[in-house]
């Protein structure tokens, strides 16, 4: 079993739809948690932080579960520019995880 | 405006060739980090440092190495390229290394990455 395991995705999706990426971790002694969007032949960028309470920017809303070992984040009203790889990153210790990543294809 | 800096972008070397790969920072971390990453994968850490303190991860190859002179520089350096290290590499710093309880700081913050081609 991977440490961190996302969706396979690809996800295509019609503009102005919503989107729900989901992310398990395995190691209950992880201790912070980050979505990170990286463009196609780009770095990755950090797109948000998860806290424990949840957290929303703008269109963008991350959940955690720590009983379940869970994170999403939610994608309003989504975009073209929108289109990425979504990847859910999982700190242990000094040490990110990553995830395989999803992507995310946006469609007009 | 602070950032992490990567040079060159582009990289071809012939197999066997040494090659060095650098990065630099304005952001003043403490952590700087080297990953590599193959098409559709997860990035994957062969090393970093924690100020002067080297910590190289289990399974990096021992063709890898690194150096950092200065806080602001780390270098890449890749001692007999083979095919399979065709890939981005890319630099990454962090203001601390550990978890905070608000989580705040320990985000990695990434470069451009340089792309390797091994002919």
């Amino acid at each position: 079993r991977k440490e961190v395991e996302q969706d396979p995705g690809p996800f295509n999706v019609p503009e102005g739809a919503t989107v729900a990426f989901n992310c398990t971790y395995s190691n209950s002694a992880s201790q912070s948690f980050f979505w990170y969007r990286q463009d196609c032949r780009k770095e990755p960028k950090l797109l948000m932080s998860v806290y424990s309470s949840g957290n929303e920017d703008g269109r963008f809303t991350a959940q955690l579960n720590r009983a379940s070992q869970y994170i999403s984040l939610l994608i309003r009203d989504s975009k073209l520019s929108d289109s990425a790889t979504y990847l859910c990153v999982v700190r242990q210790g000094y040490q990110l995880i990553w995830g395989a990543g999803t992507k995310l294809i946006i469609k007009p | 405006d602070a950032m992490v800096i990567q040079n060159p972008r582009y990289q071809v070397t012939q197999f066997g060739k040494p090659v060095t790969l650098s990065c630099s920072q304005t952001l003043n971390h403490n952590v700087m980090y080297w990953y590599q990453q193959k098409s559709s994968q997860a990035p994957k850490l062969l090393f970093h440092y924690y100020d002067k303190d080297f910590n190289n991860e289990a399974d990096t190859p021992d063709n890898f190495q690194s150096r950092r002179p200065n806080t602001s520089f780390c270098f890449l350096d890749i001692r007999s390229p083979g095919l399979g290290d065709a890939a981005m590499y890319l630099c990454a710093t962090s203001r601390v290394r550990g978890p905070l309880t608000s989580g705040i700081g320990n985000e990695q913050f990434f470069g451009p990455g340089t792309r390797l081609t091994v002919l």
